[in-house]
């Protein structure tokens, strides 16, 4: 099994729509999750930080269950620049370590 | 500021050379982190660095993998006689702390695609 695991896509949705997206982890130890956000051929970048209470930025929504090891982030009122992959991140969970598992992305497009 | 730069961005190499990658973190950040990304796969990690030492070297994928961090700063990552399946974009992040208990964002550079014929 993967360590993170997300759905693909794509998913393709007008302007304007909701789309929601979900991602499950493995280590019930991980105390940092992330969505990064990926265009294609750069790098990838924050998008937010997800916290335990469930936190929004703008028309993005994240959402933390740690009883079920499941993150999601919803986007509202969908714009064509939020064409992108999108990664579910989240930490290893060791103590010696910061590092970063990343799933391999949920592809979103959103057309006119 | 600047930003966390790579270098090459591009190299092709014949299969059997060897290769060094540059990361050029972004000043005072003491973690920096390799990752590679294959055609339409995930990020898979490499290596973490904690200032000048590597406490996780768990994802290199083989002995012909070895990275260093001098100064606190630059790192290069050297892959030893290539094979076409170390084809891929390789990518440095820095980031500013490194604790298990913080959210820390990882800034990434812009990677370095390498290509082995």
């Amino acid at each position: 099994r993967k360590e993170v695991e997300q759905d693909p896509g794509p998913f393709n949705v007008p302007e304007g729509a909701t789309v929601a997206f979900n991602c499950t982890y493995s280590n019930s130890a991980s105390q940092s999750f992330f969505w990064y956000r990926q265009d294609c051929r750069k790098e990838p970048k924050l998008l937010m930080s997800v916290y335990s209470s469930g936190n929004e930025d703008g028309r993005f929504t994240a959402q933390l269950n740690r009883a079920s090891q499941y993150i999601s982030l919803l986007i509202r009122d969908s714009k064509l620049s939020d064409s992108a992959t999108y990664l579910c991140v989240v930490n290893k969970g060791s103590l010696n370590t910061d590092k970063l598992i990343f799933g391999t992305g949920t592809r979103l497009q959103v057309f006119p | 500021g600047a930003g966390v730069s790579q270098s090459p961005s591009n190299k092709v190499t014949e299969k059997g050379k060897d290769v060094e990658l540059r990361c050029d973190p972004i000043s005072g950040h003491t973690a920096l982190y390799w990752y590679r990304q294959s055609l339409g796969q995930g990020l898979e990690f490499l290596i973490y660095f904690q200032g000048n030492s590597a406490p996780d070297k768990s994802g290199l994928p083989s002995d012909r993998f070895s990275a260093e961090r001098t100064g606190g700063s630059v790192s290069t990552l050297t892959i030893q006689r290539t094979q076409q399946e170390d084809s891929a974009v390789y990518l440095c992040a820095s980031s500013p702390i490194s604790s298990h208990t913080e959210h820390t964002e990882q800034y990434f550079g812009p990677g370095t695609r390498l290509t082995v014929t």
